[in-house]
């Protein structure tokens, strides 16, 4: 597609449960960014897939949060015993080369957890 | 590591007006300064970017301007309309892939 697709668009879930956020970049982008966004706040930077280096996962908030990127293409976002605070808007972004081409970013998976 | 700063939280102008928002960087090393517009419901939107080597874009309503010496860079919006009205994200990175950092955002309000 044209655009940077992530699906689902809305996800609840249940305390404890585990979720999977998935992630379609543009075609031939090779940097991904997955960014969390919770309500009326900024971008908080989770995890930076590079081409076939391996991921910058300084952002990542706890070891329930991983994210892979398969092929150098899709990446799935899994948080493990989802916790109320883990509600958010978790937002994925590729670029050409990297942050100093510009982001286009997905229209976002609204998380709630109750 | 870079710290983008972004003034105001909120903005709110009359239709026609024009909106100004500012950031400022910590690093010296900063060249690329990108924004976003965040509709509600949606993912940022780049709108415009400036690069250190120019001081001043326009984009028809919409203008950037940088100044490296005091590490500040506004966004300018001319006539706005409500559909102007938005979270307007101010960034700034170096050629590391991943060194971007966001400003925490301006709620642009423009009222007919």
């Amino acid at each position: 597609g044209a655009g940077v697709s992530q699906s689902p668009s809305n996800k609840v879930t249940e305390k404890g449960k585990d979720v999977e956020l998935r992630c379609d970049p543009i075609s031939g982008h090779t940097a991904l960014y997955w960014y969390r966004q919770s309500l009326g706040q900024g971008l908080e930077f989770l995890i930076y897939f590079q081409g076939n280096s391996a991921p910058d996962k300084s952002g990542l908030p706890s070891d329930r949060f991983s994210a892979e990127r398969t092929g150098g293409s899709v990446s799935t976002l899994t948080i493990q015993r989802t916790q109320q605070e883990d509600s958010a808007v978790y937002l994925c972004a590729s670029s050409l080369l990297g942050g100093n081409y510009g982001y286009t970013f997905g229209s976002g998976t609204r998380l709630t957890v109750v | 590591g870079e710290n983008v700063e972004q003034h105001p939280s909120t903005l709110s102008v009359q239709e026609g007006d024009s909106a100004v928002i500012k950031c400022t960087y910590s690093d010296s090393a900063s060249n690329y300064f990108p924004w976003y517009k965040q509709e509600l419901g949606k993912g940022p939107q780049l709108i415009i970017d400036i690069r250190s080597n120019v001081g001043e874009k326009k984009d028809q309503r919409i203008a950037v301007t940088l100044n490296k010496t005091a590490k500040h860079f506004s966004l300018h919006i001319t006539e706005t309309q409500p559909e102007d009205s938005a979270v307007y994200f101010c960034a700034a990175s170096t050629n590391n892939n991943n060194d971007m950092r966001f400003g925490a955002g301006t709620r642009l309000t423009v009222k007919p």
